[in-house]
């Protein structure tokens, strides 16, 4: 079936260092990608999504590609701050309906010290 | 604009009891999906409610089951409490027809069994 694996963490950075936060994923045909961002007690928000093969989502200088030939949707920011530390889960979806289920990786913790 | 509200924020329960969440979703959506994240786990999908049925469905037991009334709003009902059904309970609204919108999150309801 499908699933999405995430690099394991926790991810423990200094402000300003370059993050990079795998994920690959298994599915048939073309589903769409997305990054959820989870603060503490609060619940998922949206990060950034991709549709198709080679798309770029980009958010709060956030950016993942769409790799179909590698199965990948690796997480990326330039110069992280303290208020990046969340919990990050990489989630998959077969078909374009809103309220088709996601299937999550099981999340990467990031931790960012001033 | 309110968005998707839940209640209540925590819950403690007894091992063999039953417990009742609500979720209210977010203004002009209609359908309305759950979601139990056990801890360091991402969310499951348990299941999608759209006009008053149950629509999709994950792997959990019938011990799981649902409501949504004529307002949108929905209820998530468990049965024969287990330890470890002790999780967070996630609700996500949206729209049936927007095609590629992502799903919006509570916060979630924290549900302890003892």
């Amino acid at each position: 079936g499908d699933s999405v694996t995430q690099m394991e963490g926790p991810v423990t950075l200094s402000e300003e260092a370059f993050l990079t936060i795998n994920c690959t994923y298994t599915a048939t045909g073309y589903p769409s990608l997305f990054w959820y961002v989870q603060y503490p007690g609060e619940g998922l928000q949206l990060l950034l999504k991709a549709t198709k093969a080679d798309d770029k989502g980009s958010n709060k200088g956030f950016e993942a590609t769409y790799r179909k030939e590698t199965t990948s949707f690796h997480l990326e920011k330039g110069s992280v701050q303290v208020s990046d530390s969340a919990v990050y889960f990489c989630a998959l979806r077969r078909g374009n309906q809103a309220g088709t289920a996601l299937i999550f990786g099981k999340g990467t913790t990031l931790s960012v010290s001033s | 604009d309110a968005g998707v509200t839940q209640s209540p924020t925590h819950l403690i329960k007894t091992r063999g009891q039953q417990v009742t969440l609500r979720c209210s979703p977010k203004s002009g959506h209609d359908t309305v999906s759950w979601y139990q994240q056990a801890l360091g786990q991402g969310p499951q999908f348990i299941f999608q409610y759209y006009e008053e049925e149950e629509r999709q469905r994950g792997n959990f037991p019938d011990r799981f089951s649902g409501h949504q009334f004529p307002n949108y709003s929905s209820e998530l009902n468990v049965n024969a409490l287990l330890l470890g059904d002790s999780a967070l309970y996630l609700c996500a609204s949206s729209f049936i027809e927007a095609v590629n919108s992502p799903l919006h999150f509570g916060n979630g309801t924290r549900l302890t069994v003892t």
